[in-house]
């Protein structure tokens, strides 16, 4: 069993709809991240947190670290939102180390 | 403040060749990590350095290995390409290092292929 699970793997939504993405760890962890990824490969650092929510634009972030969850949240999702939403853990410590869920590939249709 | 870059970008090699992947972090930043992503696998950490010195080293053969210098420029090195290699190798820079807080900040990879 993977140490990171994501759910759906796979998502299609009609533009304007609100899309939650769900992300579960079985390990203790310092931090979690989301991360988008275009096609083409550029990753980019949406949200690092440790407790509670955070808010960017039409983005949330959310995380229950006593049920080892947390959910990526789109509002009035756009087609410029269709990427892979990846979920990974921070174990803590002096280290980068990520550790990865497979990511949901997100297509969002006019 | 340029982004990370990485070069080259598409690199094809053949097998039992080797290869080096030059990563170059943002200015200030002292840590750079290295990630390998293919379909099968997903992305899985290589490893990560810190002011030269190799802090924390994911699950792959001894093939794979890296350096940092002085700069923070990292590069990583491959030796005996196998077929499995193929994928996209991604860098990330940060300040400290620390997962806790440090947001990590990522080049746009090098796509290596081998035949």
């Amino acid at each position: 069993k993977n140490e990171v699970e994501q759910s759906p793997q796979n998502l299609t939504a009609q533009e304007g709809e609100f899309i939650t993405i769900n992300c579960s760890y079985s390990v203790g962890i310092s931090a979690l991240h989301w991360l988008q990824q275009h096609p083409g490969g550029g990753i980019v650092s949406l949200f690092m947190l440790s407790s509670g929510k955070k808010k960017h634009g039409r983005l949330i972030a959310t995380i229950n670290i006593q049920e080892k969850h947390s959910s990526l949240h789109i509002t009035a999702s756009h087609p410029r939102d269709s990427a892979v939403y990846i979920c990974a853990v921070s174990l803590g410590g002096a280290t980068n180390k990520l550790i990865f869920g497979t990511g949901t590939l997100l297509a969002v249709q006019p | 403040k340029a982004g990370v870059t990485q070069t080259p970008r598409y690199l094809i090699k053949t097998r039992g060749q080797q290869v080096t992947l030059s990563c170059s972090p943002i200015s200030g930043h002292r840590s750079v990590s290295w990630y390998q992503q293919t379909p099968g696998q997903g992305l899985q950490f290589l490893f990560e350095y810190f002011s030269e010195t190799q802090r924390n080293k994911g699950n792959f053969p001894g093939r794979f290995s890296g350096r940092q210098f002085s700069n923070s420029r990292s590069e990583m090195n491959v030796s005996t390409l196998e077929l499995g290699d193929s994928a996209l190798y991604l860098c990330a820079s940060s300040l400290e290092g620390s997962g806790s807080w440090d947001t990590q900040y990522f080049g746009p990879g090098t796509r290596l292929t081998v035949l």
